[in-house]
Formats: C-alpha cells, sequence, structure tokens
C-alpha cells in the first residue's frame, strides 16, 4: 500500500471490555512499532517487531495489553479488560529495517483515536 | 538513557517570521535525531533527521535542523512562517542500533495572520 493502515479510526468502548486494534504496514517494511500517544504523557513505545517476533515487551504498559504479528505484515495490538486510562491515540509505525540504522525512517499511520466510557 | 526535551509546550509566530522550536537531548552516545510534524487528525510525517552526516540537516517544506553536539541540541527553524506550517512538532532520538525512538512531549505551532 502507499503508507501504513489503521483500523479502526475510532474506537469507543465501555470499560472492561476487550479491543483490538489493526495495523497494515507498508509493503516490505519488516520492522512495526506501536506507539501510544495520550494527553499529558507524549508519545511512549510500546512494542516493536522485526518480521513476526517481538523481542522486547518491556514498553507494554500492563500485562492486558498484547500484540502479535502474522505473515510479517499485519499486526494486532489487543487491550483486555479496558480501563479508562487506556484512552489515548495508538499509532503503529513500520520501517525497512530496524530504527537506529543509518538511514532509518519510522513512516507512522493516522493512528486509532481510542476511548473508554 | 535516552530522552529529549522540548522547550515550549506552545510556539506562537506571526506569517513571515522566524521559526524556532527547540529541542536538546540526553544520549550516551552520539545519537540519531528526527523531528517530526503532525497535523490535525494526522499521523506523524517525517520532517528531517541527522544520521551522523552534515550537522545542518535540511527537510521538507523549507526547514532545517542543525546537531550541535557541544549543546546537545537539534533545534528546528524555517526562516519564514507559513500558516500551512500550524500544526504539532515532536522532536525524536534513537541510539545507534537502538529499536525504538524517543519523542519529547511536543511544541504546538500557531501562525499568526
Amino acid at each position: 500500500g502507499a503508507g501504513v493502515s489503521q483500523s479502526p479510526s475510532n474506537k469507543v468502548t465501555e470499560k472492561g471490555k476487550d479491543v483490538e486494534l489493526r495495523c497494515d504496514p507498508i509493503s516490505g517494511h519488516t520492522a512495526l512499532y506501536w506507539y501510544r500517544q495520550s494527553l499529558g504523557q507524549g508519545l511512549e513505545f510500546l512494542i516493536y517487531f522485526q518480521g513476526n517476533s517481538a523481542p522486547d515487551k518491556s514498553g507494554l504498559p500492563s500485562d492486558r495489553f498484547s500484540a502479535e504479528r502474522t505473515g510479517g505484515s499485519v499486526s494486532t495490538l489487543t487491550i483486555q479488560r479496558t480501563q479508562q486510562e487506556d484512552s489515548a491515540v495508538y499509532l503503529c509505525a513500520s520501517s525497512f529495517l530496524l530504527a537506529g540504522g543509518p538511514g532509518e525512517t519510522q513512516y507512522f499511520g493516522p493512528g486509532t483515536r481510542l476511548l473508554v466510557l | 538513557a535516552q530522552s529529549v526535551t522540548q522547550l515550549g509546550s506552545h510556539v506562537s509566530v506571526s506569517e513571515g517570521a522566524l521559526v524556532l522550536l527547540r529541542c536538546n537531548y540526553s544520549s550516551s552516545v552520539p545519537p540519531y535525531l528526527f523531528w517530526y510534524v503532525q497535523y490535525p487528525n494526522q499521523g506523524l510525517q517525517l520532517l528531517l533527521k541527522y544520521t551522523s552526516a552534515a550537522t545542518l540537516v535540511k527537510g521538507i517544506n523549507g526547514f532545517e535542523a542543525e546537531f550541535k553536539k557541544s549543546e546537545t541540541s537539534f533545534h528546528l527553524t524555517k526562516p519564514s512562517a507559513h500558516m500551512s506550517d500550524a500544526a504539532e512538532y515532536f522532536c525524536a532520538v534513537s541510539d545507534p542500533g537502538a529499536n525504538n525512538l524517543f519523542f519529547g512531549t511536543g511544541t504546538r505551532l500557531t501562525v499568526i495572520p
């Protein structure tokens, strides 16, 4: 595709429900990242994938958060038993290789705006 | 550990005036530095990046930034602001070999006609 896409664009849910957020990275990009953008917290790194593997899950805020990636492409971020403090914009990004290497750029999707009532 | 400080959560400039958005970083090694822009209801878009080549980096839309190691700074500038520059700007840092970006808290730029 032309860019990173995310769905849904907006999600309203009730406290205690589970939600799934989807990210379609740019075709051919091997690395995929999830960030959370919330008021007062700025942009917070959650997790990254290299291929289908997530070597470092320490950025996930609690064990209610999980993520997976299949086929080296689509990724799903799942939040179980949502809480009001989970309300935020969840951003996905992808890059050809891992960030930090010379020339590496992360390309961001438009985000999913999650509101937990 | 890396961190980024953006001085001024809100900056207002008149149309045609100089834009200066400040970014200071802390890192144990020479980092890679990025500026991203976020327009309302859109994702982040890369403006420019520093990856240990030239210290003065030119980006899109007339923006540029200069890496100053002695000041641990990577301030973003544009000589003449346009109305279309109104957005939120994020500075980010990544250590070489690291797997994620550390972002500043952002600066919202308002351009006054």
